[in-house]
């Protein structure tokens, strides 16, 4: 186990409604890196926190928003569900960021958009 | 400038034998380059990570190749055993982001 967790496991939202995904960091980690995944595809970087900024962004539209806590928590926000946001996301976390340290990830949040 | 070719999409390998999965990419600047394993219903892991200034790393089982100048690497499964069945994807970072870029996977089947 990475020490990375996620809440929920499961979610099903309608299209158009917003939903929050959290994630909870091993304890000391910094930064915490969220990805998308589809099915069949590999994980696309969404974006990173650092000490609770904002520390690089992928090619996502700004109702993809993010939220890092002092306690190691954060959270992924998404407005505006289109069906296509239907997938895997994964949170990650790691000691320090512009470094290449390990990224240990969480089990994920399966999101279903109907 | 910003992918990463992943190949084969699938693989079956008979139990004990050797499976190779290549990864390709054309930013120069990645200078870390890791193999994460992912199982159903799980996150992916690291398996093994290579940075270019070697052409290979081993750890138990696993072998990473890397070719620097044909922008390749690969990783070798030696001994494949049906627990390895999983989806591997290779990785780079590096290039002044602070993401990972991940090639699209590879499912393994290792038949008994």
């Amino acid at each position: 186990e990475t020490g990375v967790t996620q809440s929920p496991t499961h979610l099903i939202k309608t299209r158009g409604q917003q939903v929050t995904l959290r994630c909870s960091s091993q304890s000391g980690h910094n930064t915490v890196s969220w990805y998308q995944q589809a099915l069949g595809q590999g994980p696309q970087f969404i974006f990173q926190y650092y000490r609770e900024e904002e520390n690089g962004r992928g090619n996502f539209p700004p109702r993809f928003s993010g939220l890092q806590f002092p306690n190691y928590s954060s959270e992924l926000n998404v407005n505006a569900l289109e069906l296509d946001d239907s997938a895997l996301y994964l949170c990650a976390s790691s000691l320090e960021t512009g470094t290449q340290e390990t990224q240990y990830f969480g089990p994920g949040t399966r999101l279903l958009v109907l | 400038q910003q992918q990463v070719k992943q190949s084969p999409q699938s693989l079956i390998v008979q139990k004990g034998g050797i499976s190779i999965i290549n990864c390709a990419y054309e930013n120069t600047a990645f200078d870390y380059f890791p193999w994460y394993q992912q199982f159903p219903g799980k996150g992916p892991a690291l398996l093994i990570a290579i940075r270019p200034d070697v052409s290979e790393k081993k750890e138990g089982r696993f072998t990473i190749s890397f070719n620097k100048s044909a922008k390749q690497f690969s990783l070798h499964i030696m001994d494949s055993q049906p627990g390895d069945s999983a989806t591997y994807f290779c990785a780079a970072w590096g290039g002044a982001t602070n993401k990972l870029i991940f090639g699209t996977g590879t499912l393994l089947a290792v038949q008994p």
